[in-house]
């Protein structure tokens, strides 16, 4: 398999602050990474598709200015969810696939947003 | 548009018997087919994959699935649960395209195995 890293696992913060979530392809290249969003109980929500060297593509209803990504190499993705509220809180997952291949996908361990 | 569904959120098994985990997708062409399992606080962690070739696929811990085109199923079955296996367990599916292409994941099922 291969591995995705995310970081941080969990993270508390203030209402009107911003938070930074990372991920990173830790023995392969990804040119393109995804980002997740799961409420308890649920499926896996995509909120955008991150792509290296250039603007990510969100899905409808995703308000990109709020939830920003940057692709700036081929094995980092960053989400930062800007002035975050309370009902931002949610379990943000990225996922990878190596490039070339575009069968599965690898998934980070996830970050669980509490927004107080 | 693709779509993935499992018709059952939870599936209870006794441990030592069979398990399966139902999955019907839409999609047009053919699609790459998954499971991942999601254990409590944790990421994804991929199963199996059908690609093509030979329809049933044996994947991690023992699970298998069965594509049958006909049907536009892909369920997940295992001869004999475990307590361990007690987890959320996801199917999805992914166009042909490239690695840009999205996976769709299914509404997701908890499989509950008692002792």
């Amino acid at each position: 398999g291969a591995v995705v890293s995310q970081h941080p696992s969990w993270v508390i913060c203030k209402s009107g602050t911003s938070v930074k979530i990372e991920c990173r392809s830790l023995d392969f290249q990804a040119t393109t990474m995804f980002w997740y969003r799961q409420f308890p109980k649920q499926s896996l929500m995509l909120m955008a598709t991150s792509n290296e060297g250039s603007k990510a593509t969100y899905e409808q209803g995703v308000e990109k200015d709020k939830f920003l990504i940057n692709h700036a190499s081929l094995t980092l993705s960053t989400l930062t969810v800007t002035s975050a509220h309370p009902e931002d809180s949610s379990f943000y997952i990225c996922s990878a696939s190596k490039d070339g291949r575009n069968t599965e996908a690898f998934f980070g361990q996830g970050t669980r947003l509490t927004v107080v | 548009a693709q779509s993935v569904a499992q018709p059952e959120d939870q599936v209870n098994v006794a441990e030592g018997n069979p398990l399966t985990v139902k999955c019907t997708y839409s999609v047009s062409g053919n699609p790459y087919l998954f499971w991942y399992v999601q254990y409590p606080n944790r990421g994804l962690q991929f199963l199996l994959k059908y690609i093509t070739g030979d329809n049933l696929v044996k994947g991690s811990y023992g699970f298998e699935a069965e594509f049958n085109k006909s049907q536009t199923s892909f369920h997940l079955k295992k001869p004999s649960a475990l307590v361990s296996d007690s987890a959320l367990y996801f199917c999805a599916v992914r166009d042909r395209g490239s690695s840009a292409s999205k996976i769709i994941f299914g509404s997701g099922t908890r499989l509950s195995i008692r002792p």
